[in-house]
């Protein structure tokens, strides 16, 4: 079975710029989790979405949404950029709910911003 | 203060110690997540708990529900098993994450 997917691994933005992000869950998963990683603040929780629906939401800024689509598939969008989302965002699949299942994390995408 | 403390932030062991990582947490949860995350930022996943304790082959998680408590404990360990080891509380329906231990096991 495949692994989480994400795409792309690498990206560089400028300041005010948007990005998209994309994560192909494990076949079969219906959670999607995202999460932002970062030397200061370590893991936090952005969002999670299950059969297309967000269930949860973390404390960023309206800037940070997502959805999910009817094959699982979750793209997070970050809209007008600035120099602090710069992370490793990291999405992860579970079959259930994130918390009490266990998750299967992607790779990662790292944005720079400039 | 973070609701969720991890102990020591660095670690570093001779091959064949045994190792233990600690996760305090001050809310209460309805489970525990404990994590591996290797250079290059890959994340597995290594035990979800909610009582008790669970083992995989060298590594065994324990949680004391009462005392907010969780150890992660790696028997035997070896220089494979230099990694961030991360804590995570699952309180309400979010995960919170500890910053994580750094583990160093040299040869």
């Amino acid at each position: 079975k495949a692994g989480v997917t994400q795409t792309p691994r690498y990206l560089i933005k400028t300041r005010g710029q948007q990005v998209t992000l994309s994560c192909s869950p494990i076949s079969g998963h219906r959670s999607v989790s995202w999460y932002q990683q970062t030397p200061g603040q370590g893991l936090q929780f952005l969002f999670e979405y299950f059969s297309e629906t967000q269930r949860n939401k973390g404390n960023f800024p309206g800037r940070f949404s997502g959805r999910q689509f009817s094959n699982s598939r979750s793209e997070m969008n970050v809209s007008t950029l600035e120099l602090g989302d710069s992370a490793l965002y990291l999405c992860a699949s579970s079959l259930g709910t994130s918390g009490y299942n266990e998750q299967f994390f992607g790779p990662g995408t790292r944005l720079t911003v400039l | 203060k973070n609701e969720v403390e991890q102990s020591p932030q660095n670690l570093t062991a001779q091959e064949g110690e045994f190792i233990t990582i600690n996760c305090s947490y001050s809310v209460g949860i309805s489970a525990l997540h404990w994590l591996q995350q290797h250079p290059g930022g890959g994340i597995v996943s290594l035990f979800m708990l909610s009582s008790g304790k669970k083992k995989h082959g060298r590594l065994i998680a324990t949680i004391n529900i009462q005392e907010k408590h969780s150890s992660l404990h790696i028997t035997a360990s070896h220089p494979r098993d230099s990694a961030v080891y991360i804590c995570a509380v699952l309180s309400g329906s979010r995960l919170t994450f500890g910053e994580g231990t750094q583990l160093t096991v040299n040869p």
